[in-house]
């Protein structure tokens, strides 16, 4: 089973904001030297690069998309929701202790 | 643009070996700046890290995998594979390679190949 903890759903209406949060322990999240990255995930399709080293953007993701890190937890938000941002969401880091890369639960985001 | 494309049967018997090749095209398989990954996800399901490789051949393996699984690179074919031995029906998943830098984020995915172990 998965290491980091994530809501199994969020939900809110277009143009609102969503947070999603990661929830793991000192060996991977809370590790300073452990980033944590951020995935988007249509049915069928591969996930997509969100966020990576806590907080950075890849070329081409808005900047509705942001991420940080504390503590043992971290918190992708997504503000300005569209329908089209309706997909599964995972965190993701390396784990210290299991010399792994350790996934979180994943979080369906429902625009209503 | 790099892209990565995963090869392989599609089906596999139990306790034999899955194999897969992730071909890569648009970049080099040979730079030092990034490393290759597998992970695979069961349908449905969330995510799992299988292990990773650099240009060198150095890899890194899911503890929890480690005893059935190799990944290799082929720079002269820009190209690394995955194989895990003794398949059970739990290895029925989607299978994806992709492209990372060591400690980041995986930027680069293949399409995704489903592989179901049935006899």
């Amino acid at each position: 089973q998965s290491v980091l903890t994530q809501p199994p759903s969020v939900s809110a209406a277009p143009g609102q904001k969503v947070t999603i949060s990661c929830s793991g322990s000192s060996s991977n999240i809370g590790d300073k030297n452990n980033y944590v990255s951020w995935y988007q995930q249509f049915p069928g399709t591969a996930p997509k690069l969100l966020i990576y080293d806590n907080s950075k953007r890849p070329s081409g993701i808005p900047d509705r998309f942001s991420g940080s890190k504390s503590g043992t937890s971290a918190t992708l938000g997504i503000t300005g929701l569209l329908t089209g941002d309706e997909a599964d969401y995972y965190c993701g880091t390396w784990d210290s202790s299991l010399s792994a890369h350790v996934f979180g639960t994943g979080t369906k985001v429902t625009v209503l | 643009q790099l892209q990565l494309q995963e090869s392989g049967p599609g089906l596999v018997k139990p306790s034999e070996t899955l194999s897969l090749t992730c071909i890569v095209s648009g970049g080099s398989i040979s730079s030092g700046d990034y490393y290759w990954a597998w992970i695979r996800q069961p349908p449905g399901k969330g995510l799992e890290w299988i292990g990773s490789i650099n240009y060198s051949g150095s890899t890194w393996y899911n503890p929890s995998l480690k005893s059935r699984v190799t990944i290799s690179v082929d720079t002269s074919k820009n190209q690394f594979s995955l194989k895990l031995s003794s398949v059970t029906a739990a290895d029925t998943v989607v299978y994806y390679c992709t492209r990372h830098t060591p400690g980041s984020g995986y930027l680069n995915w293949g399409q995704g190949t489903l592989v179901t172990v049935s006899s």
